[in-house]
């Protein structure tokens, strides 16, 4: 079975300063889908950014990108010229190009705080 | 409707009782999913819909679960005799396609069940 872990239970940055959230990831696929997800304070999860294990380059969406390092099993977050409007829990998440794709294994999140 | 509803949005009641919990998906979306998310946990996965089949219920904890979905759109998980190990947050997605490549889960706000 998958398992995916977040070591930083919390963090905290400057307003316009750059952070970076660690993950890394248990599995034996070779093909498979990697995510970040922001909950704020509303509940809702809401996709950050997205990586497909068998592209090399690092996924980037605006302020947002991640070092995915395939072999050693890391993606990485970081958060650049954060806003107080980052401040949420960051959940990483697995998905299985395989039987059970469907489904999603999450860390047990990171709280990142974006202070004034 | 513009996005996932979920209702209530938070639920508190008597150890041994009843609860229901609701979720509405997004219109034309075929698949729908339970999560659960205990206190400093990530999300634990609950139940998997593809229209109105459940090809996956391993997710639920115990025999109290169970859940059904109606017209391949609402989709309610009832809860019997709650215990108070159930207090969490139940989160549901739902997206046009399970499992495809480019398939975008979207939440609701949850339920914040409270089990005295």
């Amino acid at each position: 079975a998958q398992t995916v872990t977040q070591s930083q239970p919390e963090m905290s940055v400057q307003e316009a300063e750059t952070v970076t959230l660690s993950c890394t990831y248990d599995t034996s696929e070779n093909n498979y889908y990697l995510f970040w997800y922001k909950q704020p304070p509303s509940r809702q999860m809401i996709l950050v950014i997205r990586q497909e294990a068998y592209k090399q380059q690092n996924a980037t969406e605006n302020r947002f990108s991640v070092n995915f390092q395939k072999a050693a099993k890391s993606f990485s977050l970081k958060i650049s010229d954060s806003q107080l409007g980052d401040t949420a829990m960051y959940f990483c998440a697995f998905r299985s190009s395989g039987g059970s794709n469907y489904k999603l294994t999450f860390g047990k999140g990171t709280l990142l705080t974006v202070n004034p | 409707g513009a996005g996932v509803s979920q209702s209530p949005s938070n639920k508190v009641t008597e150890k041994g009782k009843d609860v229901e919990l609701r979720c509405d998906p997004i219109s034309g979306h075929t698949a729908l999913y339970w999560y659960r998310q205990s206190l400093g946990q990530g999300l634990e996965f609950l139940i998997y819909f593809q229209g109105n089949s459940a090809p996956d219920k391993s997710g639920l904890p115990s025999d109290r679960f169970s859940a059904e979905r109606t017209g391949g759109s609402v989709s309610t998980l009832t809860i019997q005799r709650t215990q108070q190990e159930d207090s969490a947050v139940y989160l549901c997605a739902s997206s046009l396609f399970s499992g495809t490549t480019n398939e975008k889960l979207f939440f609701g706000s949850g339920t914040q069940l409270s089990v005295l």
